[in-house]
């Protein structure tokens, strides 16, 4: 079966950096997307990732090993407003986007 | 770029009605669109592919007689709940994307609330 893992949900302070993890076995692989999703609303796109290595988007990057099966999104210098669920998405051979379950991210001040 | 509008945003409305939602691409031409359902604090669940010019491809457990799709251009793809219950009251989202390895551009969601 195809199944995607990621922590149901972590807990960080405003300014530090955290990295969420997101582990896949899918039928074949054509890329790797994070979403953010705010409570109540709808998923926005991240990155996209389908060769091995680290992508960098201002204060987001996003890693992916695909000899591991791994994918992490890395957050710096945490905000409020990145309190959110984040998303992790495989497009397998199909090119069928597979979801994780997401994972709840808690920023405290 | 990239821009996906749903219509409408909320609606409430009593059993028995068909309600209908639609999804546009604004600034692209979007060969396939996707129906998603998402019940409170749960993950997102596809409901149906949807190819411009063709039949959707509905999900495991999804009646394709409830829940009618039309794609009938590149931009616009519409969702009818028929016989709306209060099962059926979900956030109900869009996307689109252009093509199979680009991502998917989602809608801003419609919350159905059927009393």
């Amino acid at each position: 079966g195809q199944n995607i893992d990621q922590p149901t949900e972590m807990t960080a302070t405003e300014g530090a950096i955290v990295q969420i993890n997101c582990t896949y076995q899918t039928s074949g692989f054509n890329g790797l997307f994070w979403y953010q999703q705010h409570a109540g609303e709808a998923p926005t796109f991240l990155s996209y990732n389908v060769l091995d290595g680290l992508e960098e988007k201002g204060r987001f990057s996003s890693f992916l090993s695909r000899s591991k099966g791994y994918s992490y999104l890395l957050l710096k210098e945490l905000q409020m407003k990145d309190s959110a669920s984040y998303l992790c998405a495989v497009l397998d051979s199909n090119y069928q986007l597979i979801w994780g379950a997401g994972t709840k991210l808690i920023i405290k001040p | 770029g990239a821009v996906v509008s749903q219509h409408p945003s909320w609606v409430i409305c009593k059993s028995g009605t068909s309600v209908k939602i639609e999804c546009r691409s604004l600034d692209f031409q979007a060969t396939t669109m996707f129906w998603y359902r998402q019940f409170p604090k749960q993950s997102l669940m596809l409901m149906a592919t949807s190819n411009e010019g063709s039949k959707a491809t509905y999900e495991q457990g999804v009646e394709k007689d409830k829940f009618l799709i039309n794609h009938a251009s590149l931009t616009l793809s519409t969702l009818t709940v028929t016989s709306a219950h209060p099962e059926d009251s979900s956030f109900y989202i869009c996307s689109a994307r252009v093509t199979e390895n680009q991502p998917q551009h989602f809608g801003d969601g419609t919350r159905l609330s059927i009393l």
